[in-house]
């Protein structure tokens, strides 16, 4: 089975703009989780959904956004980029949110905000 | 409120050497608890997964964890350490029904030779 899949991998935005990151679950797999990777604040969770619909949500602005599509495919959304976005952003599938299913990590975006 | 402590931000070892990497948990609740290992410019690759099954978990790698309740404790080793094993390592507790991981700050191994 193909990995998770994360594009692009890379991107440099400019303070203001938005963005908009794309991940793409392990083939079956319904939840996908998104997580912000910062050198000060390490690793946190941002939200997840499953079967299209947000279940869970951390303590994050509203400018921070995302949707599942009908394929499991998930898409994160920031609007009005500050300098403190410029993070990995990691996407994580898993088979269900219920029992002991672990999580399955995409290799990131890397976001640069200039 | 569950949270994760990874004792050490850096630990260092000799190549063959035991590898210990220390993680308290505190949880009301039985934890879902979870090491991940992290190469540069990569995503996070799940090492092992405790679940209640067995207090002793065996991973990929070599690695392995003992889950501890007395203690709160999920320390990760490894008998003898390889130059490949270097990489950040983040311990993770999971609250049950939800898939939010909690993950502790990291321990950066470094293994010489």
């Amino acid at each position: 089975k193909a990995g998770v899949t994360q594009t692009p991998r890379y991107l440099i935005k400019t303070r203001g703009q938005q963005v908009t990151l794309s991940c793409s679950p392990i083939s079956g797999h319904r939840s996908v989780s998104w997580y912000q990777q910062t050198p000060g604040q390490g690793l946190q969770f941002l939200f997840e959904y499953f079967s299209e619909t947000q279940r869970n949500k951390g303590n994050f602005p509203g400018r921070f956004s995302g949707r599942q599509f009908s394929n499991s495919r998930s898409e994160m959304n920031v609007s009005t980029l500050e300098l403190g976005d410029s993070a990995l952003y990691l996407c994580a599938s898993s088979a269900d949110s219920t029992s002991s299913y672990e999580q399955y990590f995409g290799p990131g975006t890397r976001l640069t905000v200039t | 409120a569950q949270s994760v402590t990874q004792l050490g931000s850096h630990v260092s070892v000799s190549e063959g050497a035991l590898v210990l990497l220390r993680c308290n948990y505190s949880s009301s609740v039985p934890p879902y608890l979870f090491w991940y290992v992290q190469y540069p410019n990569q995503g996070l690759q799940l090492l092992l997964k405790y679940t209640s099954a067995a207090t002793l978990v065996k991973g990929i790698n070599g690695f392995e964890a003992e889950f501890k309740k007395s203690e709160t404790s999920f320390h990760l080793t490894k008998p003898s350490a390889h130059m490949s094993d270097a990489a950040e390592y983040f311990c993770a507790v999971r609250r049950g029904g939800y898939n939010k991981l909690i993950f502790g700050a990291g321990t950066r191994l470094a293994v010489h030779p």
